[in-house]
């Protein structure tokens, strides 16, 4: 199975309210995670990053959570916008390659 | 998408033919990856590169085969296409081994 997985499948929130989309992570010994942002039809983006080091990040609009406890990574996201409207996919460095989740799909109501 | 274009972006194929999907990219960065992305399956290495000449195998290499003569350039090959192969083939590129990875468009192939 896949060693990073993502809770959800689907999430759907109200325009302005704030997103939570969750990942589990099952090598302890991983150091450095991605999230990254999937519109329809193209590549993924990356959205931020963190290290094993740090317990949280900050960008603009969204912020990373680990939990190296209970291997548990997080994206909040601010005050959701419809464009915001996506696939979320969070990677895992493992022995020097990453190792994605299969994404939750973000989807945003009017 | 971070300097980094794919070509064809689509193409139709039938099985049995040879296919070259070619990853540019203007950043000399030294480390590019092929991935494929499936319903329910997520993106998963199939080949990935960390110097001209210097590829290696990823998760789901068989039926494909790399090559990485210039810098800018990595060509993934599907020497004889079956239907399975039908997917989105995403370039991916990066400064440093397995940190920040950027990613091309895509190119989605179908095999009939």
């Amino acid at each position: 199975g896949e060693s990073v997985g993502l809770h959800l499948p689907t999430l759907s929130v109200q325009e302005g309210d704030n997103s939570i989309i969750n990942c589990a992570y099952s090598n302890s010994a991983s150091d450095y995670f991605i999230w990254y942002k999937q519109e329809s039809g193209k590549g993924p983006q990356f959205i931020i990053d963190i290290r094993s080091n740090m317990d949280k990040r900050q960008g603009q609009r969204v912020t990373v959570l680990l939990n190296k406890t209970v291997k548990h990574l997080s994206l909040q996201i601010a005050a959701t916008q419809p464009g915001d409207s996506a696939v979320y996919f969070c990677a895992e460095n493992m022995e020097g390659k990453l190792i994605f989740g299969q994404g939750t799909t973000l989807q945003v109501k009017p | 998408d971070a300097g980094i274009t794919q070509s064809p972006r689509h193409k139709v194929t039938e099985t049995g033919t040879p296919v070259t999907l070619r990853c540019h990219q203007t950043e000399n960065h030294r480390y590019m990856y092929w991935y494929r992305q499936d319903p329910g399956h997520g993106l998963r290495l199939i080949h990935y590169s960390y110097g001209v000449k210097d590829t290696d195998k990823g998760e789901v290499s068989d039926g494909y085969s790399v090559s990485r003569s210039k810098t800018e350039d990595f060509l993934l090959t599907l020497e004889s296409a079956t239907s399975s192969q039908t997917s989105v083939y995403f370039c991916a590129i990066s400064g440093q081994g397995a940190e920040t990875q950027y990613f091309g468009p895509g190119t989605r192939l179908l095999v009939l």
